[in-house]
């Protein structure tokens, strides 16, 4: 059963370009959620997707956005890129139950270097 | 809202010695806690979690961690460490009852064991 997978791995951009991420969940998952780790910080939530609509979003600016497929994989776009978008993109898939808890499970992350 | 404080960037702990993480969280309503690790070049990987009942927790590894609610904190504990035990540990809080279920992390503390 493979767990979360993240591609490509690493990816390096010059200011101003745009950048799409892939995520595919864990089987049996329907939701993903995508968070930013800063070198040296914690990760930071960006953005959930469930059922192809972006369900909650954290405080990233509207460069940022994604889109999810009815197999319930993930993109994540930025656009205009800035230096300070440098980061490990982490991307964790979930399976929404009734219950309020439902465990994310984390990929390896894309490591993103913006020249 | 939500944050979380990790109290210690960096923990140096000698090989065999017992180490203790800390972390104290601030949130208006009840959430549920978690620690997770992240070794080098890796994605998070979950440590423990607490969602109701027994205030201990046990993980993998070794680990366990105690939720003091008077003192909104969820420290983390080990009894004796392994120099495998080398990684960066996230303290992390989501809001009890959202159906978002983002997780909010603390800036993490990085564990170096000497031996």
């Amino acid at each position: 059963d493979a767990g979360v997978t993240q591609s490509p791995t690493h990816l390096i951009k010059t200011r101003g370009q745009q950048v799409t991420l892939r995520c595919s969940p864990k089987s049996g998952h329907d939701t993903v959620s995508w968070y930013q780790q800063a070198l040296g910080q914690g990760p930071q939530f960006i953005f959930q997707y469930y059922e192809e609509e972006e369900r909650q979003r954290g405080n990233f600016p509207d460069r940022f956005s994604g889109h999810q497929f009815p197999n319930y994989s993930s993109e994540l776009n930025v656009n205009a890129l800035l230096l300070g978008d440098s980061a490990l993109y982490l991307c964790a898939s979930s399976l929404r139950l009734a219950s309020s808890y439902n465990e994310q499970f984390f990929g390896p992350g894309t490591r993103l270097t913006v020249l | 809202a939500q944050s979380v404080t990790q109290l210690d960037s960096q923990v140096p702990v000698f090989e065999e010695a017992p180490v203790e993480l800390r972390c104290n969280y601030s949130s208006s309503v009840s959430v549920y806690l978690f620690w997770y690790v992240q070794y080098p070049n890796q994605g998070l990987q979950l440590l423990l979690k607490y969602l109701s009942g027994s205030t201990l927790v046990k993980g993998i590894n070794g680990f366990e961690a105690e939720f003091n609610k008077s003192q909104t904190s969820f420290h983390l504990r080990k009894p004796s460490v392994h120099i495998s035990d080398t990684a960066e540990y996230f303290c992390a809080v989501s809001p009890l009852y959202s159906s978002a279920s983002k997780i909010i992390f603390g800036s993490g503390t990085r564990l170096s064991i000497r031996p």
